[in-house]
């Protein structure tokens, strides 16, 4: 199955700065997930990442907060912009690694927003 | 009502016990997934199921698809296997995950 890196493993980030999280994959996939998980919470989508596309951002996320860059088939990034505390997550990339391998998911991103 | 429905959501037991945690679901599912997520947050795939039941190791995941029901067992638990269990389907006609809310499993020494 697929090895994801994810960058880094965590952070404690000021209000109103940005955050860029890095997802590598050791082998090429057509679609990237990012996922947020809220303390105490279930992962939800916020966006699928296509190479060469524009992300599909799924409701209640908006580009303008979550920029997303997929400039080839194994990368991919998360920008978590103009942070404020209630951005205080888990952020997770995952891929499709097919009907053998499912999906796999990279190690975390721990953000803490102060 | 959830469509997908994790149970407990929060077990303890002692180290050795068997460990059962369960998931239902409401959609038609292609493929059902377990995952384990430990307290740094980083998620492992544990099993991926369609019909029928799988081991590894000391795991065994089983789904009954005309029932709607899957379950994940843990023999002979030790304290690492202490994280949150996932259940996640992937509906038919979507390519997106519906997850579960999780069973916070926690093994005594």
């Amino acid at each position: 199955s697929a090895v994801i890196s994810q960058k880094p493993s965590r952070d404690i980030c000021q209000r109103g700065t940005s955050l860029t999280i890095q997802c590598q994959v050791d082998s090429q996939v057509t679609m990237m997930f990012w996922y947020r998980q809220q303390p105490g919470q279930s992962l939800t989508l916020i966006a699928t990442a296509n190479q060469g596309s524009e992300a599909t951002y799924e409701s209640g996320f908006v580009i303008d907060k979550f920029p997303i860059s997929r400039p080839n088939l194994t990368f991919s990034t998360l920008t978590v912009s103009n942070m404020s505390p209630e951005d205080s997550s888990i952020y997770l990339c995952s891929v499709n690694g097919g009907e053998h391998y499912g999906y796999t998911f990279g190690s975390g991103t721990r953000l803490t927003v102060v | 009502k959830n469509e997908v429905e994790q149970s407990p959501q929060n077990l303890t037991a002692q180290e050795g016990e068997f460990i059962t945690i369960n998931c239902s679901y409401s959609v038609g599912i292609s493929a059902l997934h377990w995952l384990q997520q430990h307290p740094g947050g980083g998620i492992v795939s544990l099993f991926m199921l369609s019909s029928g039941k799988k081991k590894h190791g000391r795991l065994i995941a089983t789904i009954n698809i005309q029932e709607k029901h899957s379950s994940l067992h843990i023999t002979a638990s030790h304290p690492r296997d202490s994280a949150v269990y996932i259940c996640a389907v992937k509906e038919t006609r979507n390519y997106q995950l519906i997850w579960g809310a999780g069973t916070k499993l926690i093994i005594k020494p």
